[in-house]
Protein backbone atom coordinates (compact mmCIF):
# COMPACT_ATOMS: atom_id res chain seq x y z
CA UNK A 1 0.00 0.00 0.00
CA UNK A 2 0.94 3.50 -0.29
CA UNK A 3 1.45 5.13 2.55
CA UNK A 4 0.60 9.29 3.11
CA UNK A 5 2.56 10.95 5.32
CA UNK A 6 1.34 14.85 6.10
CA UNK A 7 3.27 17.66 7.93
CA UNK A 8 2.41 19.08 10.20
CA UNK A 9 0.02 17.06 12.23
CA UNK A 10 -1.55 20.92 13.19
CA UNK A 11 -0.55 24.56 12.68
CA UNK A 12 -2.18 27.61 13.90
CA UNK A 13 -2.09 30.63 11.23
CA UNK A 14 -3.37 34.00 11.97
CA UNK A 15 -6.44 35.38 10.02
CA UNK A 16 -5.38 37.11 6.41
CA UNK A 17 -2.46 34.55 6.77
CA UNK A 18 -0.92 31.79 4.64
CA UNK A 19 -1.70 28.32 5.49
CA UNK A 20 1.18 25.68 4.08
CA UNK A 21 0.54 21.88 4.59
CA UNK A 22 2.63 19.11 3.25
CA UNK A 23 1.95 15.46 1.77
CA UNK A 24 4.51 12.95 0.96
CA UNK A 25 3.84 9.38 -0.60
CA UNK A 26 6.05 6.35 0.24
CA UNK A 27 6.02 6.02 -3.60
CA UNK A 28 5.26 8.37 -7.03
CA UNK A 29 1.76 8.98 -7.63
CA UNK A 30 2.73 10.32 -11.21
CA UNK A 31 1.49 8.10 -13.76
CA UNK A 32 4.04 8.90 -17.01
CA UNK A 33 1.39 7.80 -19.12
CA UNK A 34 -0.45 11.30 -18.78
CA UNK A 35 1.96 12.88 -16.23
CA UNK A 36 -1.02 13.37 -14.14
CA UNK A 37 -0.63 13.56 -10.50
CA UNK A 38 -3.00 10.54 -9.20
CA UNK A 39 -3.17 13.21 -5.40
CA UNK A 40 -6.31 14.91 -3.98
CA UNK A 41 -7.06 17.35 -0.96
CA UNK A 42 -10.05 16.97 1.14
CA UNK A 43 -11.62 19.40 4.12
CA UNK A 44 -13.27 17.65 7.06
CA UNK A 45 -15.14 19.94 9.30
CA UNK A 46 -16.48 18.44 12.92
CA UNK A 47 -19.39 16.12 12.50
CA UNK A 48 -19.15 16.62 8.80
CA UNK A 49 -17.88 14.20 6.20
CA UNK A 50 -14.53 15.27 3.73
CA UNK A 51 -15.15 17.44 0.89
CA UNK A 52 -12.83 17.59 -1.85
CA UNK A 53 -11.18 20.15 -2.60
CA UNK A 54 -8.42 19.32 -5.13
CA UNK A 55 -7.53 16.60 -7.59
CA UNK A 56 -4.93 15.92 -10.20
CA UNK A 57 -2.63 17.84 -7.39
CA UNK A 58 -3.53 21.14 -8.58
CA UNK A 59 -7.05 20.86 -9.85
CA UNK A 60 -9.50 23.60 -7.64
CA UNK A 61 -13.18 21.05 -7.38
CA UNK A 62 -15.95 23.91 -8.55
CA UNK A 63 -16.78 26.23 -6.18
CA UNK A 64 -13.60 25.93 -4.01
CA UNK A 65 -12.36 29.24 -3.28
CA UNK A 66 -8.93 30.44 -5.52
CA UNK A 67 -7.24 30.59 -1.77
CA UNK A 68 -6.95 27.08 -2.15
CA UNK A 69 -4.18 25.88 -4.26
CA UNK A 70 -2.49 22.76 -4.90
CA UNK A 71 0.96 22.14 -6.31
CA UNK A 72 3.97 19.22 -6.06
CA UNK A 73 4.85 16.07 -8.22
CA UNK A 74 6.26 12.49 -7.70
CA UNK A 75 5.98 12.28 -4.31
CA UNK A 76 5.63 15.72 -2.78
CA UNK A 77 2.85 17.70 -2.65
CA UNK A 78 1.80 21.09 -0.99
CA UNK A 79 -1.91 22.59 -0.42
CA UNK A 80 -1.42 26.19 0.62
CA UNK A 81 -4.14 28.19 1.59
CA UNK A 82 -3.25 31.79 0.59
CA UNK A 83 -5.46 34.14 2.74
CA UNK A 84 -6.48 31.49 6.04
CA UNK A 85 -10.31 32.82 6.90
CA UNK A 86 -12.18 31.79 9.88
CA UNK A 87 -14.35 29.05 7.75
CA UNK A 88 -10.79 27.23 6.70
CA UNK A 89 -10.62 25.62 10.53
CA UNK A 90 -10.98 22.47 9.42
CA UNK A 91 -8.74 19.00 9.02
CA UNK A 92 -7.08 18.56 6.18
CA UNK A 93 -6.40 15.28 4.40
CA UNK A 94 -4.17 14.10 1.09
CA UNK A 95 -5.24 11.28 -0.17
CA UNK A 96 -3.80 8.98 -3.60
CA UNK A 97 -5.72 7.45 -6.17
CA UNK A 98 -2.18 6.06 -7.98
CA UNK A 99 -3.36 2.45 -6.98
CA UNK A 100 -5.77 0.81 -5.03
CA UNK A 101 -6.53 0.77 -1.79
CA UNK A 102 -6.93 4.25 -1.76
CA UNK A 103 -4.85 5.52 1.40
CA UNK A 104 -5.17 9.12 3.23
CA UNK A 105 -2.90 11.29 5.00
CA UNK A 106 -3.07 11.00 8.99
CA UNK A 107 -4.56 14.63 8.41
CA UNK A 108 -3.36 18.16 9.54
CA UNK A 109 -5.32 20.28 11.65
CA UNK A 110 -5.43 24.40 10.61
CA UNK A 111 -6.79 26.47 13.44
CA UNK A 112 -6.68 30.56 13.81
CA UNK A 113 -3.48 32.08 16.10
CA UNK B 1 -28.04 17.27 -7.27
CA UNK B 2 -26.58 13.93 -5.51
CA UNK B 3 -27.13 12.60 -1.95
CA UNK B 4 -26.12 9.97 -0.12
CA UNK B 5 -28.41 9.03 2.45
CA UNK B 6 -26.92 6.37 5.10
CA UNK B 7 -28.90 4.19 7.55
CA UNK B 8 -28.05 1.72 10.15
CA UNK B 9 -27.80 0.59 13.96
CA UNK B 10 -24.75 2.21 15.44
CA UNK B 11 -24.27 0.14 18.45
CA UNK B 12 -23.40 -3.58 18.15
CA UNK B 13 -21.71 -6.28 20.63
CA UNK B 14 -18.34 -8.23 19.96
CA UNK B 15 -19.18 -10.88 17.61
CA UNK B 16 -22.06 -9.13 15.75
CA UNK B 17 -22.67 -8.21 12.07
CA UNK B 18 -22.42 -4.68 10.69
CA UNK B 19 -24.87 -3.67 8.80
CA UNK B 20 -24.89 -0.10 7.06
CA UNK B 21 -26.96 0.80 4.04
CA UNK B 22 -26.37 3.68 1.57
CA UNK B 23 -29.42 4.70 0.35
CA UNK B 24 -28.75 7.07 -3.32
CA UNK B 25 -30.73 10.22 -5.06
CA UNK B 26 -29.67 11.43 -8.74
CA UNK B 27 -27.48 8.76 -9.27
CA UNK B 28 -27.62 5.61 -10.06
CA UNK B 29 -26.18 2.47 -8.49
CA UNK B 30 -26.07 0.80 -11.67
CA UNK B 31 -24.34 4.11 -13.56
CA UNK B 32 -21.64 2.65 -15.46
CA UNK B 33 -19.29 5.53 -14.61
CA UNK B 34 -19.64 5.88 -10.88
CA UNK B 35 -18.04 3.57 -8.17
CA UNK B 36 -20.07 3.21 -4.86
CA UNK B 37 -17.30 3.03 -1.73
CA UNK B 38 -17.13 2.78 2.29
CA UNK B 39 -14.95 4.08 4.42
CA UNK B 40 -14.33 4.44 7.77
CA UNK B 41 -12.75 6.94 10.10
CA UNK B 42 -11.41 6.74 13.54
CA UNK B 43 -8.33 8.12 15.93
CA UNK B 44 -6.43 5.18 15.84
CA UNK B 45 -6.90 4.41 12.42
CA UNK B 46 -7.76 7.67 10.31
CA UNK B 47 -9.25 7.71 7.17
CA UNK B 48 -9.67 4.19 5.82
CA UNK B 49 -11.02 2.94 2.27
CA UNK B 50 -13.14 -0.30 3.06
CA UNK B 51 -14.00 -0.96 -0.62
CA UNK B 52 -16.38 -0.53 -3.45
CA UNK B 53 -18.87 -2.02 -6.18
CA UNK B 54 -19.25 -0.91 -9.43
CA UNK B 55 -21.33 -1.80 -12.79
CA UNK B 56 -19.63 -1.58 -16.37
CA UNK B 57 -21.47 -4.97 -17.86
CA UNK B 58 -21.68 -6.93 -14.54
CA UNK B 59 -21.18 -6.15 -11.29
CA UNK B 60 -17.53 -5.72 -9.67
CA UNK B 61 -16.09 -5.63 -6.49
CA UNK B 62 -12.94 -4.93 -4.34
CA UNK B 63 -12.18 -4.69 -1.16
CA UNK B 64 -9.64 -3.70 1.61
CA UNK B 65 -7.44 -6.76 1.98
CA UNK B 66 -7.34 -6.66 5.68
CA UNK B 67 -11.31 -7.06 5.95
CA UNK B 68 -11.87 -8.74 2.87
CA UNK B 69 -12.75 -11.92 4.79
CA UNK B 70 -15.39 -10.29 7.00
CA UNK B 71 -17.21 -7.99 4.49
CA UNK B 72 -19.48 -7.69 1.22
CA UNK B 73 -20.92 -5.02 -0.49
CA UNK B 74 -24.24 -5.35 -2.05
CA UNK B 75 -26.05 -3.27 -4.83
CA UNK B 76 -29.47 -2.87 -4.67
CA UNK B 77 -30.67 -2.06 -8.10
CA UNK B 78 -34.52 -2.03 -7.26
CA UNK B 79 -34.02 0.22 -4.39
CA UNK B 80 -31.06 2.24 -6.04
CA UNK B 81 -28.85 1.91 -2.68
CA UNK B 82 -25.97 -0.47 -1.79
CA UNK B 83 -24.99 -2.11 1.38
CA UNK B 84 -22.36 -3.27 3.85
CA UNK B 85 -21.97 -5.77 5.81
CA UNK B 86 -18.91 -6.34 8.23
CA UNK B 87 -19.13 -9.53 10.34
CA UNK B 88 -17.58 -10.89 13.65
CA UNK B 89 -16.91 -7.04 14.81
CA UNK B 90 -14.60 -6.66 17.65
CA UNK B 91 -14.26 -3.34 19.44
CA UNK B 92 -11.33 -2.62 16.89
CA UNK B 93 -14.19 -1.34 14.38
CA UNK B 94 -15.78 0.87 16.21
CA UNK B 95 -15.66 4.28 14.06
CA UNK B 96 -17.40 6.69 12.15
CA UNK B 97 -18.57 5.07 8.91
CA UNK B 98 -18.88 6.91 5.18
CA UNK B 99 -20.50 5.80 1.93
CA UNK B 100 -18.90 8.25 -0.75
CA UNK B 101 -19.19 8.34 -4.84
CA UNK B 102 -16.20 8.02 -6.19
CA UNK B 103 -13.56 6.04 -8.62
CA UNK B 104 -10.74 7.65 -7.11
CA UNK B 105 -11.44 10.27 -5.78
CA UNK B 106 -14.86 10.89 -3.92
CA UNK B 107 -16.97 13.89 -4.68
CA UNK B 108 -20.08 12.93 -2.56
CA UNK B 109 -20.09 11.29 0.51
CA UNK B 110 -23.08 10.17 3.01
CA UNK B 111 -23.46 12.16 6.46
CA UNK B 112 -21.99 9.73 8.07
CA UNK B 113 -22.68 6.83 11.11
CA UNK B 114 -21.14 6.37 14.40
CA UNK B 115 -20.55 2.78 15.24
CA UNK B 116 -19.36 1.63 18.62
CA UNK B 117 -18.93 -1.92 19.23
CA UNK B 118 -18.60 -2.65 23.09
CA UNK B 119 -19.55 -5.57 25.43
Amino acid sequence: DIVMTQSPDSLAVSLGERATINCKSSQSVLYSSNYQNYLAWYQQKPGQPPKLLISWASMRESGVPDRFSGSGSGTDFTLTIGSLQAEDVALYFCQQYYSPPWTFGQGTKVEIK
Amino acid sequence: QVQLQQSGLGLLKPSQTLSLTCAISGDSVSSTTAAWNWFRQSPSRGLEWLGRTYYRSTWSYDYAVSLKSRMTINPDTSKNQFSLHLNSVTPEDTAVYFCARGTGTFDIWGQGTVVSVSS
